[in-house]
């Protein structure tokens, strides 16, 4: 199994707190995503990372912002969580792009209340 | 937009074989991945198409066909492990996946 964990595993917080969920890889792969995964949809890319300080948004970034300042740990922060950020969020992790298949974390269940 | 469908849920009898369709339409085509889902976990890679054919790997295979937006991943000798989602996603032009919503395939004994 690729060695990507993330933290917390579960987190319940209210509305308008901010929320840092991490990701970390001993991998050493070039490549860091954060999707969610809600039912009825399939997983949505937030942000991706392609090197230290490198980052670019996905598909439903807006609330969200990410840092990576080393290779191994991917930030994933809400700066201020809503009720329609409650989701579970994985983490995944590739050595390249075409071709190469993402390997997942275990996923954070979030409930913002 | 870009768009990949697959059906909701699909139930099947444990031995026997079972095929889930994905459709997809997107903007650039730069392979194709199906992923397995346990409930409550995180998602495992099954597969990867990038040309059109069949690409067999043990009890799963999984097929391609780039001139008609369509693949699907076939499943034989089922067990009742195989309950699980099955997700079909396509890497676009920009090289990011796009995901279907996932077929929950429900095996009975």
């Amino acid at each position: 199994d690729a060695g990507i964990t993330q933290s917390p595993r579960h987190k319940v917080t209210e509305t308008g707190t901010p929320v840092t969920l991490r990701c970390h890889q001993t991998e050493n792969h070039r490549y860091m995503y954060w999707y969610r995964q809600d039912p009825g949809h399939g997983l949505r890319l937030i942000h991706y990372s392609y090197g230290v300080k490198d980052t670019d948004k996905g598909e439903v970034s807006d609330g969200y912002s990410v840092s990576r300042s080393k290779t191994e740990d991917f930030l994933l922060t809400l700066e201020s969580a809503t009720s329609s950020q409650t989701s579970v969020y994985f983490c995944a992790i590739s050595e390249g792009l075409a071709a190469y298949e993402q390997y997942f974390g275990p996923g954070t269940r979030l409930t913002v209340t | 937009g870009q768009n990949i469908d697959q059906p909701t849920e699909m139930t099947a009898t444990e031995g026997a074989i079972v095929q889930i369709n994905c459709t997809y339409q997107t903007s650039g085509f730069n392979g194709l991945f199906w992923y397995q889902q346990h409930a409550g976990e995180a998602p495992t890679f099954l597969s990867y198409n990038v040309l059109d054919g069949l690409e067999e790997k043990g009890r799963f295979s999984s097929f391609l066909s780039r001139s008609k937006g369509y693949s699907y991943l076939l499943l034989k000798e089922l067990q009742m492990k195989d309950s699980a989602s099955y997700l079909c996603a396509v890497m676009d032009s920009n090289y990011q996946l796009i995901w279907g919503a996932g077929t929950k395939l429900i095996i009975k004994p």
